[in-house]
């Protein structure tokens, strides 16, 4: 049972280098997020996508990039990493996009240092 | 103001008590309500939805207030395996696709 798979684990960057983080779910979900979680913040949504094909800007979008490249994945571009972009980042999917079957299930998550 | 608060803890119980953790919310037009539960380093997980007329799950007592807008868990018979961090969710009616979380409430039980 894979579920959300988010690769890389660790990444440290240096300030003004770029990545991509990658996310796969094999629950065939229609809606993808990406959200970062930083100390006394919580969760905060930075892109989802409500289904294949369409994407939108959540809370933090700002210095971030992503991609839909079907329905199982979702990535997530950092163009030029800054400090302010360490942190700890998840991805989720959810089978329906409200109410209360907008379950979300969560990836292990990535912890990406930039300095 | 956040949108979700919740008191950040950490409570520290022993073995067998019960704790009460709870959740207020700012947006009246929040519509589903759920509680998260994440470890240490790991991923938040969903621990059950909160419905209007409260529900149950073993040990595990969600309510929901709508007129007072928070949310209360309740956790009977505390194990050491409880300790955690309890997120508070909430899904505006107004933007379909997004779950405010809370900060947390850190749980710790002691033997």
């Amino acid at each position: 049972n894979a579920g959300v798979t988010q690769t890389p684990k660790f990444q440290v960057l240096k300030t003004g280098q770029s990545m991509t983080l990658q996310c796969a779910q094999d629950m065939n979900h229609n809606s993808m997020y990406w959200y970062r979680q930083d100390p006394g913040m919580g969760l905060r949504l930075i892109y989802y996508s409500a289904s294949e094909g369409t994407t939108d800007k959540g809370e933090v979008p700002n210095g971030y990039n992503v991609s839909r490249l079907n329905k199982r994945e979702f990535s997530l571009r950092l163009e030029s990493a800054a400090p302010s972009q360490t942190s700890v980042y998840f991805c989720a999917s959810s089978a329906a996009a409200g109410g209360e079957k907008n379950i979300q299930y969560f990836g292990a998550g990535t912890r990406l240092s930039v300095l | 103001r956040k949108e979700v608060e919740q008191d950040p803890g950490p409570f520290n119980v022993p073995e067998g008590a019960t704790v009460a953790f709870n959740c207020t919310y700012s947006n009246s037009a929040s519509q589903s309500f759920f509680w998260y539960r994440q470890d240490c380093r790991k991923e938040p997980k969903l621990l059950m939805s909160v419905y209007s007329s409260g529900n149950e799950d073993g040990r595990f007592t969600a309510q929901l207030n709508r007129a007072s807008q928070y949310i209360s868990l309740l956790i009977r018979d505390s194990k050491l395996s409880d300790s955690a961090t309890y997120l508070c969710v909430v899904n505006r009616k107004d933007s379909s696709y997004k779950l405010i979380f809370g900060s947390g409430t850190r749980l710790l039980v002691r033997p």
